[in-house]
């Protein structure tokens, strides 16, 4: 089946330096890929997708390129904010028939520190 | 900005008594998922909605859960008996307005406590 995984948390960085969150997935054929971003009390939020293979997803400063050939989708950020902590969670869609269900990863708790 | 809602936030319920959660899509969504968040795992999909008919219910447990769509609109999600492995976040998501891969737009959650 379908599955994402995606590095262990958590991970705290100071303010202005550079993340990396590693995901990578397993499925057949050409998934969707996501990343979904959830603030302390709040719901999931899409940060950022890729639909095809060397597609480049970009929002808010995050980029993720969906790479092929290494099943990867790593989120990346040049320079951090105290108010980019939150949790991170990798994601894939696959569709099956009318199904577009999204699998997640584990998650990985951000804290920035100033 | 127009938004799912969900009701409760937090419930606390003790051990084989029943419980219900709601869930208000953005309108004009046709497609309604409630997943379950363990802490400190990702989502999980229970059901999915196209409109009033559920799409994939394979990871419901049958035995406790029932989900409805009656009107193809708001949503009720019911545990009978709560067990305690059944505490975690339930959130809803709603997207459309057709079939299709389109994002995806989640609710707050009910965070459910079962003592």
């Amino acid at each position: 089946g379908n599955s994402v995984t995606q590095m262990e948390g958590p991970v705290t960085l100071s303010e202005e330096a550079f993340l990396t969150i590693n995901c990578t997935y397993t499925a057949t054929g050409y998934p969707s890929l996501f990343w979904y971003v959830q603030y302390p009390g709040e719901g999931l939020q899409l940060l950022l997708k890729a639909t095809k293979a060397d597609d480049k997803g970009s929002n808010k400063g995050f980029e993720a390129t969906y790479r092929k050939e290494t099943t990867s989708f790593h989120l990346e950020k040049g320079s951090v904010q105290v108010s980019d902590s939150a949790v991170y969670f990798c994601a894939l869609s696959k569709s099956g028939g009318s199904n577009y269900k999204l699998t997640f990863g584990k998650g990985t708790l951000l804290t920035v520190n100033p | 900005e127009a938004e799912v809602a969900q009701s409760p936030r937090y419930k606390i319920t003790e051990k084989s008594q029943a419980v219900a959660f709601w869930c208000d899509p953005i309108s004009g969504h046709a497609t309604l998922y409630w997943y379950r968040q363990i802490l400190g795992q990702g989502p999980e999909l229970l059901v999915q909605f196209q409109d009033e008919s559920v799409v994939d219910d394979s990871q419901l447990p049958k035995d406790r859960f029932s989900a409805e769509r009656l009107k193809g609109v708001d949503s009720t999600l019911k545990i009978q008996p709560a067990e305690l492995g059944d505490s975690a976040m339930y959130l809803c998501a709603s997207s459309g307005p057709g079939i299709g891969l389109y994002e995806q737009y989640f609710g707050p959650g009910t965070r459910l406590t079962v003592t």
